[in-house]
């Protein structure tokens, strides 16, 4: 079983959904959970960091974190055509650990 | 404020070959690390730089070596290259030490390809 897992898609919806993008982890011991945006042959583009269970917003964006359940979503409001990007979740243990992500899923949003 | 910088943008060898490739850290960061990232793969971790120390090191083998900078640039160098390290090689800035965060700033890449 993979550290981090995540669905790869690709997922396509059309603009304006709300997109609902989700990781599983297997270690309890993570302690922070980002969510990273890359866009095509492009550096990966930090969009959301949290720490504690619990929601997250920021513009458009909600990040959940579910430290019982070892879940962590990302959703995506009023989805727009420049979101079409590739999605990352990443989590580390703790200080300047290692980040360690998921597959990423491929996210298209069609005009 | 510059933002995290890397070159050569692109670079094609042949096995056998050894590759050098470079980082700036963001401006105010100390810490460097290196990803190497599979096509349709997350990024995997190979090392970190603390202040010109290795703080860390994922599961690559000994050819993947790097160095760090006193102004925190930092170099990862790959010996006797192999058609699998074919990849897009990613840095990433953060700030570590007591104050630090796990904040992890990438730059653009360097997309490897060994023919």
């Amino acid at each position: 079983q993979k550290e981090v897992e995540q669905d790869p898609g690709p997922l396509s919806v059309p603009e304006g959904a709300i997109v609902s993008l989700n990781c599983t982890y297997s270690n309890s011991a993570f302690q922070y959970f980002m969510w990273y945006r890359q866009y095509s042959r492009k550096g990966p583009e930090l969009l959301m960091y949290t720490y504690s269970s619990g929601n997250k917003e920021d513009g458009r964006f909600t990040a959940q974190v579910d430290k019982s359940s070892k879940y962590i979503s990302l959703f995506i409001r009023d989805s727009q055509p420049s979101d079409s990007a590739t999605y990352l979740c990443a989590m580390v243990l703790s200080g300047n650990t290692p980040l360690v992500f998921g597959k990423g899923t491929r996210l298209s949003v069609i005009a | 404020e510059t933002g995290v910088t890397q070159s050569p943008t692109h670079l094609i060898k042949t096995r056998g070959q050894q590759v050098t490739l470079r980082c700036s850290s963001q401006s105010g960061h100390n810490t460097v690390s290196w990803y190497q990232q599979a096509l349709g793969q997350g990024p995997q971790f190979i090392f970190q730089y603390y202040r010109e120390e290795e703080n860390g090191r994922g599961n690559f083998p000994p050819r993947f070596s790097g160095l760090q900078f006193p102004n925190y640039s930092s170099e990862l160098n790959v010996n006797a290259l192999e058609l699998d390290d074919s990849a897009l090689y990613l840095c990433a800035s953060s700030l570590g030490g007591t104050s630090g965060s796990n904040e992890q700033f990438f730059g653009p890449g360097t997309r490897l390809t060994v023919l």
